[in-house]
């Protein structure tokens, strides 16, 4: 099956750095990239829909200019976690959907474990 | 309004006893439904997924879910558990807007 990644697994950082999320789809092209959060023993929460070439569409209460938001190719898409703050630990998840026309299904990254001290 | 409802916040289940997650869905037209594992501080794997066909789904893992469209329901089922079996289980179903809605997970425990 299709395989997607992310780097890091995790990481740990400062209060005020910004940390970058790599989510690459390894054996086919994804024009769209979602981004999700998870909280503890909760749902998954959809932050942003990524088309390759333009702009992320946010869902409501996602800060665009805290999330930054890259798909710059249709194997690669970054989110970038600005002047990180304790709040925005969690788990972060990139799903991928191959291009085609109608319904493809999404592939699932394993996660990146944000910690911010 | 699109939704997808798992009633249960977690399931017990003895080793080699069935299981059965339930789930149940609204969304218009044809639904495209979706069963997730998340294992602890992972991502999520595919189980298994119906798009059209047979009402029963075969997925991985022994895994198999029932379509039932009179009821809206893809109930997730395994005829004998395994401790391993042990996770947070995710229905999905595909909106109108080709974004998975998600259910808010059920918690599977099987105690040996």
């Amino acid at each position: 099956g299709a395989v997607v990644s992310q780097h890091p697994s995790r990481v740990i950082c400062k209060s005020g750095t910004s940390v970058k999320i790599e989510c690459r789809s390894l054996d086919f092209q994804a024009t769209t990239m979602f981004w999700y959060r998870q909280f503890p023993k909760q749902s998954l929460m959809l932050m942003a829909t990524s088309n390759e070439g333009s702009k992320a569409t946010y869902e409501q209460g996602v800060e665009k200019d805290k999330f930054l938001i890259n798909h710059a190719s249709l194997t690669l898409s970054t989110l970038t976690v600005t002047s990180a703050h304790p709040e925005d630990s969690s788990f972060y998840i990139c799903s991928a959907r191959e291009a085609g026309l109608g319904y493809n299904e999404q592939f699932f990254g394993p996660g990146t474990r944000l910690t911010v001290l | 309004a699109q939704s997808v409802a798992q009633p249960e916040d977690q399931v017990n289940v003895a080793e080699g006893n069935p299981l059965t997650v339930k789930c149940t869905y609204s969304v218009s037209g044809n639904p495209y439904l979706f069963w997730y594992v998340q294992y602890p501080n992972r991502g999520l794997q595919f189980l298994l997924k119906y798009i059209t066909g047979d009402n029963l789904v075969k997925g991985s893992y022994g895994f198999e879910a029932e379509f039932n469209k009179s009821q809206t329901s893809f109930h997730l089922k395994k005829p004998s558990a395994l401790v391993s079996d042990s996770a947070l289980y995710f229905c999905a179903v595909i909106g109108s807007n080709y974004q998975l809605i998600w259910g808010a997970g059920t918690k599977l425990i099987i105690k040996p």
